[in-house]
């Protein structure tokens, strides 16, 4: 299958400062990329979706200010929290979906803490 | 109307043994019913998936039965290794899987010797 990275795997940051995770697909063009949260022992709830050059839609509740998304290229997208703070602790994961069909390939996550 | 609603919770079951996780939906546009594995601290990876046109899929030793008319599907794992031992997610996705996924809340399995 395709394969999907994230950078980093793990961060721990201090409360107020902004945490960038990066999101590559390295073997195919994702012409869709989600961002997934995902609480310990819980299921993957979904943040937003993006489209390649366009703005990212959000999931209602989720504070688009506060995670701001980028999907630069067919390739790459970020998600950047913003004031990080300790409730903002989680897994994160990201999946990208190209256009020659309607699997999402997820990527390994990343672990946020916020102290 | 969007929720995908997973059974059992949790799973214990002896090596070799069948390991079935089941999922119901309600949206009838759904028609794209995908599976996926995660292990602790890894991202989640498809096993399966089927699509409404067929009642059955096999794949090594996983098959998806579905059941349209009970918007019904289920994850059979024959002869069941400690290595199967993972959190499973169902899913549903509408429009040929170009919508969102929806996950179902997850079954985490056991195998034991």
């Amino acid at each position: 299958g395709a394969v999907v990275s994230q950078h980093p795997s793990w961060v721990i940051c201090k409360s107020g400062t902004s945490v960038k995770i990066e999101c590559r697909s390295l073997d195919f063009q994702a012409t869709t990329m989600f961002w997934y949260r995902q609480f310990p022992k819980q299921s993957l709830m979904l943040m937003a979706t993006s489209n390649e050059g366009s703005k990212a839609t959000y999931e209602q509740g989720v504070e688009k200010d506060k995670f701001l998304i980028n999907h630069a290229s067919l390739t790459l997208s970020t998600l950047t929290v913003t004031s990080a703070h300790p409730e903002d602790s989680s897994f994160y994961i990201c999946s990208g979906r190209g256009d020659f069909g309607e699997t999402q390939y997820f990527g390994p996550g990343t672990r946020l803490l916020v102290l | 109307q969007q929720q995908v609603k997973q059974s059992p919770q949790s799973l214990i079951v002896q090596k070799g043994g069948i390991s079935i996780i089941n999922c119901a939906y309600e949206n009838t546009a759904f028609d794209y019913f995908p599976w996926y594995q995660q292990f602790p601290g890894k991202g989640p990876a498809l096993l399966i998936a089927i699509r409404p046109d067929v009642s059955e899929k096999k794949e090594g030793r996983f098959t998806i039965s579905f059941n349209k008319s009970a918007k019904q599907f289920s994850l059979h794992i024959m002869d069941s290794q400690p290595g199967d031992s993972a959190t499973y997610f169902c899913a549903a996705s509408a429009n040929f899987g170009n919508e969102k996924l929806t996950f179902g809340t997850g079954t985490r399995l056991t195998i034991i010797p």
